[in-house]
């Protein structure tokens, strides 16, 4: 069954250092999302991506985030310079249209020291 | 704004027995979504079962089905027959239902984390 994969599984920062973070949406999906969760929290929503643009953006989405879509099979999340609150896992989703149920990936921990 | 409320942070719950997880959201719209995902030890969010609003039956998958309450607000989740691998946490989540629209982001509640006793 195909699935949505994301590397690395867990990353390690130093503040103020960029970070890519990598998924792999599942092949013939179109829509793409990036969630976060800080330890303990609720997952919050941070970017949606549709036909090579943000089509949605939350409020934590400010201009140290951006998300690309290099190639026809990788959805990356660069955070520019991480601050310790980035400290998180993160999440990539991908959904075939835009009713369909999301699917997550693994997740990418992330630590900012 | 949307919300999405689940008031039991814990549930414990004795091995091949049933628990009910609760689930109330907010919203004025009349279309939308609902889902409940589980999340084990690993952190990988796994899809349990999602609910149509436009649907009055009760979505089920094997053990796992739902108590929808449209008038109410409310998308309870039924665990039967309860597993020591249904120990997780558990979110709800709503999302609006609109074709092509951009708005389609899940909306998480805090979640409820499931212990289950041997």
């Amino acid at each position: 069954e195909p699935e949505v994969t994301q590397t690395p599984s867990h990353q390690v920062t130093q503040m103020g250092q960029e970070v890519i973070l990598r998924c792999v949406p599942i092949s013939n999906h179109l829509y793409f999302y990036w969630y976060r969760q800080i330890l303990g929290q609720k997952v919050e929503f941070l970017v949606s991506f549709y036909n090579n643009e943000i089509s949605e953006k939350s409020e934590i989405f400010d201009d140290q985030f951006s998300v690309e879509r290099p190639d026809g099979s990788n959805f990356t999340l660069k955070i520019r310079s991480t601050k310790l609150e980035d400290s998180a896992m993160y999440f990539c989703a991908s959904g075939r249209t835009v009713p369909d149920t999301q699917y997550f990936g693994p997740g990418t921990r992330l630590t900012v020291l | 704004a949307q919300t999405v409320t689940q008031s039991q942070p814990e549930m414990s719950v004795q091995e091949a027995e049933t628990v009910t997880l609760s689930c109330t959201y907010d919203t004025s719209e009349s279309d939308y979504y609902l889902f409940w995902y589980k999340q084990p030890p690993s952190r990988q969010m796994i899809l349990v079962i999602r609910q149509e609003a436009y649907k009055q039956q009760n979505a089920t998958e094997n053990r796992f089905s739902v108590n929808f309450q449209k008038a109410a607000k409310s998308f309870s989740l039924k665990i039967s027959d309860s597993q020591l691998g249904d120990a997780a946490m558990y979110f709800c989540a709503y999302r609006r239902s609109e074709y092509g629209g951009a708005t389609n982001k899940l909306i998480f509640g805090t979640g409820t984390l499931l212990a289950v006793q041997p």
